[in-house]
């Protein structure tokens, strides 16, 4: 079945830095895909739909500026999180809209935990 | 996207059926009943979807009521591996137009031996 791929599963950095979270289709192609965030015992919050080649939807509250996100590809989308504070940390996670030959809507990655010290 | 209401936890005993239910009432004639399950640490998996029909495939069954005002997803012998936060989500499909994918707060299931 079709595979979304993130990387890294995990990272630790300074506060001020910047980290950058790649999500990839590996078998499919990807015209959209959507990322969100999750806090402990929390559901998840959609931040911001990205679609290929164009600039990305932001939900309401979140910082554009702040959360950079690229979807130069149909198979790759990467967020930035320009001058992370430890506010920040939390688990952040991928999902790309499937091809509609398939049963599913979206595939979902297996997400990156970002810990800001 | 009409909005869901779901129990927030629920008990179930490994091996028996655990039917996890899902409020829907204002759900408008062209919106599905999808189910996605996030284990604890990882992204969220899909699991089934439904129009108005039951629908059943390997992980699961979806009984969705004649009125569409309810559901009930059924895992028919739950498993440890089954402890998850299941997410019911009604909203048009994707093929129809842009949309986004929203989750509600879901149902902390707890397998128990």
């Amino acid at each position: 079945g079709a595979v979304v791929s993130q990387h890294p599963s995990w990272v630790i950095c300074k506060s001020g830095t910047s980290v950058k979270i790649e999500c990839r289709s590996l078998d499919f192609q990807a015209t959209t895909m959507f990322w969100y965030r999750q806090f402990p015992k929390q559901s998840l919050m959609l931040m911001a739909t990205s679609n290929e080649g164009s600039k990305a939807t932001y939900e309401q509250g979140v910082e554009k500026d702040k959360f950079l996100i690229n979807h130069a590809s149909l198979t790759l989308s990467t967020l930035t999180v320009t001058s992370a504070h430890p506010e920040d940390s939390s688990f952040y996670i991928c999902s790309a809209r499937a091809p509609r030959t398939l049963n599913t809507e979206a595939f979902f990655g297996q997400g990156t935990r970002l810990t800001v010290v | 996207d009409a909005k869901t209401t779901q129990p927030p936890s629920m008990d179930c005993a490994e091996g028996r059926a655990a039917n996890l239910p899902c409020n829907h009432s204002t759900i408008s004639g062209n919106e599905y009943v999808y189910w996605y399950r996030q284990i604890h640490s990882q992204g969220p998996q899909y699991i089934i979807h439904g129009l108005k029909n039951n629908e059943t495939n390997e992980m699961a069954s979806l009984i969705i009521t004649e009125d569409r005002k309810s559901s009930t997803l059924i895992l028919p012998h739950a498993t440890l591996r089954d402890t998850a936060v299941y997410y019911c989500i009604v909203r048009v499909p994707f093929r129809t137009g842009f949309q986004k994918l929203v989750f509600g707060t879901g149902t902390r299931l707890l397998v128990s031996p």
